[in-house]
């Protein structure tokens, strides 16, 4: 019943490495979200798209960037990691309509089980 | 600015008490959507509540209520008779309409349920 998959749940690189993190998700929703998660900080919105190939920043874009090649999925990509960016990174997608009902049946703001990031 | 201020980023409380999480935002728009979700040690978010601005009662999901005062522009979370599966960080969040349905949310508050 998974909606929002994302590709690894730990993941460890070292700096200066290329790091691609991929979040596939089933419901058909036009919008997709990257963001990271750090304690005290509350969630960053990286980067988002509203269409495929249509990407567009977000509050925190520095040092990433992203592909949304089929309306699936949308990757985020670290060009070259360095230690900052470790974190915890959540995928989430969304309509247009955003209808809203709530717990695991939720269709409106669905996210991923996150990835936690550690760059070495 | 548009904000979201969660002011206790940890509370201890007893099982089977009501607890109320807070939540403050500020924005000048006049339409505009409040969530509550619940984040659990697995990492997942979970979307719990929901409260549109000019929905003129308070939002309720089972044991989830939201204590929506609009002009204190305050945004509170009350979970009645709480249980241990409750302990998790809970996340408030806000979209101002005019936005492409971004959400903003705030630093989050770590609940913890003492048996």
């Amino acid at each position: 019943d998974v909606k929002v998959t994302q590709s690894s749940r730990y993941l460890v690189k070292r700096t200066g490495e290329k790091v691609f993190l991929e979040c596939v998700q089933d419901m058909d929703h036009e919008n997709m979200f990257w963001y990271r998660q750090d304690p005290g900080l509350g969630l960053r919105l990286i980067y988002f798209s509203y269409d495929v190939k249509m990407k567009e920043k977000g509050d925190i874009p520095e040092g990433y960037s992203v592909s949304r090649e089929k309306k699936e999925r949308f990757s985020l990509i670290l060009e070259s990691a360095s230690t900052n960016q470790t974190s915890m990174y959540l995928c989430a997608s969304s309509s247009p309509d955003l209808t809203l009902s709530p717990g695991t049946g939720a269709d409106g703001y669905t996210f991923g089980s996150g990835t936690r990031l550690t760059v070495v | 600015a548009q904000k979201i201020t969660q002011t206790q980023p940890g509370m201890f409380v007893q099982e089977k008490e009501a607890v109320t999480l807070d939540c403050t935002y500020d924005t000048s728009d006049q339409s505009y959507g409040l969530f509550w979700y619940k984040q659990p040690s697995s990492g997942e978010m979970i979307f719990l509540i929901y409260q549109g601005s000019y929905d003129e009662q308070n939002a309720t999901e089972g044991r989830y209520s939201l204590n929506f005062q609009k002009a204190r522009k305050s945004a509170n979370l009350v979970i009645s008779a709480s249980q241990l599966g409750d302990s998790a960080m809970y996340f408030c969040a806000m979209i101002p309409w005019d936005s492409n349905y971004q959400l903003i949310w705030g630093a989050g508050t770590k609940l913890i349920i003492k048996p």
